[in-house]
């Protein structure tokens, strides 16, 4: 059973306009959420976290929302650039220092 | 380099033949995960060492699949009697202590099983 879901497997937005990645998640347990970004043939990359006691995180051109009681994660990157063209995944754990369960991913294409 | 190596980077093997695929973390980064992502689909998580304590091995597929730590440094996830399902890439990632946004991914080692 996938804990935490992306159902958009992929996604293309134009250059300048705003990406909205989506991400939701069964297990109530989860306290902790972060996203990952990842390119062809290297490692994923940490990009941004939001913990359960807020509902907001902005990072530069970044910004996570949680919405907990739908249990619903969005990642919105704007302006988007092309070398935003990556797969994207989200992530979730119990607490800061527990184990990550990842979600399947959606690739992002950013058309100049 | 400082970052997270992973040796081989490429390995075809035949069904049924024991394959190991070596992680070595980032200096001082008490915690060391594996994954693997098969084609398509997203990063299932394996095994997690977290400094001396038991690790986590409730994501290892089936008893074919065993980790191992050594030192707190360098690890070993060993494959056996492979099969044409186990065919994906295996990540590593090590991070520092109760710092899970810090998890610093290898580049993985691409595993085809013919």
């Amino acid at each position: 059973d996938q804990q935490v879901k992306q159902n958009s497997p992929s996604l293309s937005v134009q250059e300048g306009r705003i990406s909205i990645l989506n991400c939701d998640y069964t297990n109530s347990m989860f306290d902790y959420f972060l996203w990952y970004k990842k390119y062809p043939a290297e490692g994923p990359t940490f990009l941004i976290s939001i913990s359960s006691i807020k509902d907001k995180n902005e990072d530069g051109r970044f910004t996570v929302f949680l919405n907990k009681s739908a249990k619903h994660l969005s990642l919105h990157i704007v302006p988007s650039q092309p070398g935003d063209s990556a797969v994207y995944f989200c992530a979730a754990s119990k607490t800061s220092y527990d184990k990550v369960i990842f979600g399947p991913g959606t690739s992002l294409s950013v058309i100049p | 380099g400082a970052g997270v190596s992973q040796s081989p980077s490429n390995k075809v093997t035949e069904k049924g033949k024991d394959v190991e695929l070596r992680c070595d973390p980032i200096s001082g980064h008490t915690a060391l995960y594996w994954y693997r992502q098969s084609l398509g689909q997203g990063l299932e998580f394996l095994i997690y060492f977290q400094g001396n304590s038991a690790p986590d091995k409730s994501g290892l597929p089936s008893d074919r699949f065993s980790a191992e730590r050594t030192g707190g440094s360098v690890s070993t996830l060993t494959i056996q009697r492979t099969q044409q399902e186990d065919s994906a890439v295996y990540l590593c990632a090590s991070s520092p202590r109760q710092a899970v946004e810090t998890q610093y991914f290898g580049p993985g080692t691409r595993l085809l099983v013919l």
